[in-house]
């Protein structure tokens, strides 16, 4: 399967402290997006990164990728009570595959 | 500019009848895409158009689903008839571009429930 797999599968904080989700995925790819889902509500995109990237910059979200390890990650700094979601990663595959997700992490921010 | 558009956004039936779910993609996007979201098997890929023409249904689960998109602004996502198992969040989702590697925009979902 190409369905990534995002680590942890749930993180609890408190609102200030950084929020790292980490994906990992096994065949190489053209791009890593990242989507996030209030409950009950469609996904949202937040972020893609081009294989060719290794960082990359979204307000208070940072995303990493390294094609080496086959994995990416996704820092929310300075979290808030409304970043409580859930996050999935997305892999672009070669050839014109859609986007394949992953399980997603459950992220709740404390207030 | 409107999202995209799904309804019903409930949908609550017995075994055994037909289901219907609608989807109106953004204006202009040229790929449409139904996803399934449940809780053990995460979001899977149902079927994708573009340019209104299915490109892959390897995803569909069996005969009893089928998924049409007559024009460029409508696309039904069919089960009859349906089973409890079908009972999940199903989405529809658009992208502005005919290769599938760019931003999906999603609508709210349709959460089924067949009893």
């Amino acid at each position: 399967s190409q369905q990534g797999e995002e680590d942890p599968q749930a993180l609890s904080i408190q609102e200030g402290e950084n929020a790292t989700m980490n994906c990992s995925y096994k065949t190489s790819i053209n791009n890593l997006q990242w989507y996030r889902q209030n409950s009950g509500r469609g996904l949202v995109h937040l972020i893609l990164i081009r294989s060719n990237e290794r960082e990359k910059h979204s307000g208070r979200l940072r995303v990493t990728l390294d094609t080496s390890k086959k994995s990416s990650s996704l820092l929310i700094t300075a979290s808030r009570a409304a970043d409580t979601a859930s996050y999935f990663c997305a892999t672009s595959h070669s050839g014109n595959t859609p986007l394949v997700f992953g399980k997603g992490t459950r992220l709740s921010v404390i207030a | 500019d409107a999202g995209v558009i799904q309804s019903p956004r409930h949908e609550v039936t017995e075994m055994g009848q037909e289901v219907t779910l609608r989807c109106k993609p953004i204006s202009g996007h040229n790929s449409l895409f139904w996803y399934r979201q449940t809780m053990m098997r995460g979001l899977e890929l149902l079927i994708y158009f573009n340019n209104n023409v299915p490109i892959d249904d390897s995803g569909m689960p069996e005969d009893r689903f089928s998924a049409k998109m007559p024009n460029a602004s409508f696309s039904t996502l069919k089960i009859q008839p349906s089973e409890p198992r079908d009972s999940a969040v199903y989405f529809c989702a658009s992208s502005r571009t005919e290769v599938n590697t760019g931003e999906l925009f999603f609508g709210e979902g349709s959460r089924l429930t067949v009893l």
